[in-house]
């Protein structure tokens, strides 16, 4: 079982709403990921969380802020957004993290996110 | 400098033709993987393949073929026989043993069958 589910699968808010999206592993992966993607364009890496630890934040703006409350789960945290924040948000996960570039990441379905 | 480069941004073929999917990577690594994900229009990424650096043996999945050549620095995806559930995009990624955790991902080429 490859299965990486994230919720809601589309959200609309508004610039002064705080919302949160949920990502969800049962594979026993011990890294987990959150990667922004624009329309037309390859995914763009966020940040990673390895053994619950978070281990790369990408220069994310604070308005995004990342929870890992255990193993399986992943949370991204949704303050005061603008516009051009609208995108599809990818959650992923692999084995370990730490195990370095040899590890393939799991991608779930996304949450569509709409900023007005 | 652009890791992973995808050339064609979008390849528009006929059911049951053939098509193929150039992908050419930069690295100074020894180490390091190649994966190619396909994405549908209901967004999620699916694994499709990941081959090292030191396995330079092509490989088959039903009508998926890909072929790795470390002296040309490319990694291409061949579909034969496409099929209208081809319609996708494809991205190659890279991922090195000097930046860990982190997939450096070409553009993607939009791949669409015309049944």
């Amino acid at each position: 079982d490859t299965e990486v589910t994230q919720t809601p699968k589309h959200l609309v808010m508004g610039m002064t709403n705080k919302k949160s999206l949920k990502c969800e592993q049962h594979m026993g992966h011990r890294a987990m990921y959150w990667y922004k993607q624009k329309a037309k364009k390859p995914p763009e890496l966020m940040f990673v969380y390895s053994y619950e630890k978070l281990s790369i934040n990408e220069s994310v703006p604070s308005r995004f802020s990342p929870e890992c409350p255990n193993s399986s789960l992943l949370n991204l945290h949704l303050h005061a957004l603008q516009p051009e924040d609208s995108a599809l948000y990818l959650c992923a996960s692999s084995p370990q993290g730490l195990a370095g570039s040899r590890e393939t990441q799991y991608f779930g379905p996304g949450t569509r996110l709409l900023v007005l | 400098a652009q890791k992973v480069t995808q050339a064609q941004t979008e390849i528009s073929v006929v059911e049951k033709e053939d098509v193929t999917l150039d992908c050419v990577y930069e690295t100074r690594d020894t180490t390091y993987y190649l994966f190619w994900y396909k994405q549908p229009p209901s967004g999620e990424l699916v694994f499709l393949i990941r081959r090292n650096s030191f396995d330079e043996q092509n490989e088959i999945s039903g009508r998926y073929s890909w072929n790795f050549q470390k002296s040309t620095s490319s990694f291409n995806f061949t579909i034969t026989a496409s099929q209208v559930v081809d319609s996708a995009v494809y991205f190659c990624a890279l991922s090195e043993a000097t930046f860990r955790d982190r997939l450096a991902f070409g553009k993607g080429n939009q791949v669409v069958v015309i049944p």
